[in-house]
């Protein structure tokens, strides 16, 4: 089976840097996605790894390391909008996606 | 990018009724479609894959004979929670994968069963 972990809520500042981590373990994958979801609303997609190393698209980068089954989002220059649940997500061979738990970020003015 | 529909947004229905969700891939044919279900300040939980022309592949745990799912064409699936009951109160969320993309998600559907 999959098993992924992520910090259950996290706190920063406005015009910030935060990084949130995601853990997992598994015996194998296509690639690992973040996706942002605010409340009541439907998922969208932010960041996408294949292969090891940093993907950077504007103000969201993501890194994933497969030997140390380890990725992180990282947001720049936090606005008050990015407050949302962001959720990492395993490609399961091209088939079904399997999400982590997500994280509760709240951005503070 | 590609653009997944889902209909209804929001259901309020008495308990023991039946709701039907639709999910239907805009400007692309897919094959499978996924069915999640979120719980508040939770996770999306898989629930169900829908395979056009054959059978869906429930999770373990999901009753298939609550949880009705039909794959009739290449783009639309449906999800019809029988006899919904207040412990079915959650929110739904389809989603569809065009070759090689990433996941695609509806708007989701809030349902609350009095």
């Amino acid at each position: 089976g999959q098993n992924i972990d992520q910090p259950t809520e996290m706190t920063a500042t406005e015009g910030a840097i935060v990084q949130i981590n995601c853990t997992y373990q598994t015996s194998g994958f296509n690639g690992l996605f973040w996706y942002q979801q605010h409340a009541g609303e439907a998922p969208t997609f932010l960041s996408y790894n294949v292969l090891d190393g940093l993907e950077e698209k504007g103000r969201f980068s993501s890194f994933l390391s497969r030997s140390k089954g380890y990725s992180y989002l990282l947001l720049k220059e936090l606005q008050m909008k990015d407050s949302a649940s962001y959720l990492c997500a395993l490609d399961n061979y091209g088939q079904n996606f399997v999400f982590g738990p997500g994280t509760r970020l709240s951005v503070l003015p | 990018g590609a653009v997944v529909s889902q209909h209804p947004s929001r259901v309020i229905c008495k308990s023991g009724t039946s709701v039907k969700i639709e999910c239907r891939s805009l400007d692309f044919q897919a094959t499978t479609m996924f069915w999640y279900r979120q719980f508040p300040k939770q996770s999306l939980m898989l629930m169900a894959t829908s395979n056009e022309g054959s059978k869906a592949t429930y999770e373990q745990g999901v009753e298939k004979d609550k949880f009705l799912i039909n794959h009739a064409s290449l783009t639309l699936s449906t999800l019809t929670v029988t006899s919904a009951h207040p412990e079915d109160s959650s929110f739904y969320i389809c989603s569809a994968r065009p070759a090689n993309e990433k996941l695609f998600f509806g708007s989701g559907t809030q349902l609350s069963v009095l």
